[in-house]
């Protein structure tokens, strides 16, 4: 089955600076894949995902690319403020008439940003 | 519009009990996941539902766990004679047939 591996595990910057997390995932075939934002105590939220037949996409800060020859994605984010503070989640699924869609989530990436 | 919701938010039980958790997921949303977040671990997959069809249940851990859930409304996850490694988050998020999923705030399960 699918399993996806996410580096850092924890990631201190200044504010002002950037931040990139990593993915990789094994399962050539999944075709989706979103990242979540989850403050402590709180529920995991959406940031931005992408699907496969596209390579980068941009939303304000944040920005994802996918290279999917290296079965590898990333996160970006530009000019950290205090409250990007958070643990990031990346995930990979297969979205299509016969799958589930269920999500296959890293292993988290604790983000500090220090004013 | 309302978000996901669960209840309890917070459950602690005893060694051997059983305990039920809820979900009411976004209304329309025809796809239901729950998922397990144990302390500082990223989210596992347990079980969905998409309408009427059979339920994905290729995640549960054992047969001390099921769920279910009546069409398109509430679903519940029941773990019986719990145990102290069930301690953890449980987590139920919902979709429209395609995503993204939303997530409920969780329920925090303390097995003592």
């Amino acid at each position: 089955g699918e399993n996806v591996e996410q580096h850092p595990s924890t990631l201190s910057v200044q504010e002002g600076d950037s931040a990139v997390i990593k993915c990789t995932y094994s399962d050539s075939a999944s075709n989706y894949f979103p990242w979540y934002k989850q403050e402590l105590g709180k529920r995991p939220q959406l940031i931005i995902d992408i699907r496969s037949n596209v390579g980068e996409k941009k939303d304000q800060r944040i920005a994802v690319t996918l290279n999917k020859t290296a079965k590898h994605f990333s996160l970006h984010i530009t000019e950290t403020q205090p409250e990007d503070s958070a643990v990031y989640f990346c995930a990979a699924s297969l979205l299509g008439s016969s799958n589930t869609g269920k999500l296959i989530f890293g292993q988290g990436t604790t983000l500090q940003v220090k004013p | 519009g309302a978000g996901v919701s669960q209840s309890p938010s917070n459950k602690v039980t005893e060694k051997g009990k059983d305990v039920e958790l809820r979900c009411d997921p976004i209304s329309g949303h025809t796809a239901l996941y729950w998922y397990r977040q144990r302390l500082g671990q990223g989210l596992e997959f347990l079980i969905y539902f998409q309408g009427n069809s059979a339920p994905d249940k290729s995640g549960l851990p054992s047969d001390r766990f099921s769920a279910e859930r009546t069409g398109e409304s509430v679903s519940t996850l029941t773990i019986q004679r719990t145990q102290q490694e069930d301690s953890a988050v449980y987590l139920c998020a919902s979709s429209l047939s395609l995503p993204p999923q939303y997530f409920g705030p969780g329920t925090r399960l303390t097995v003592l």
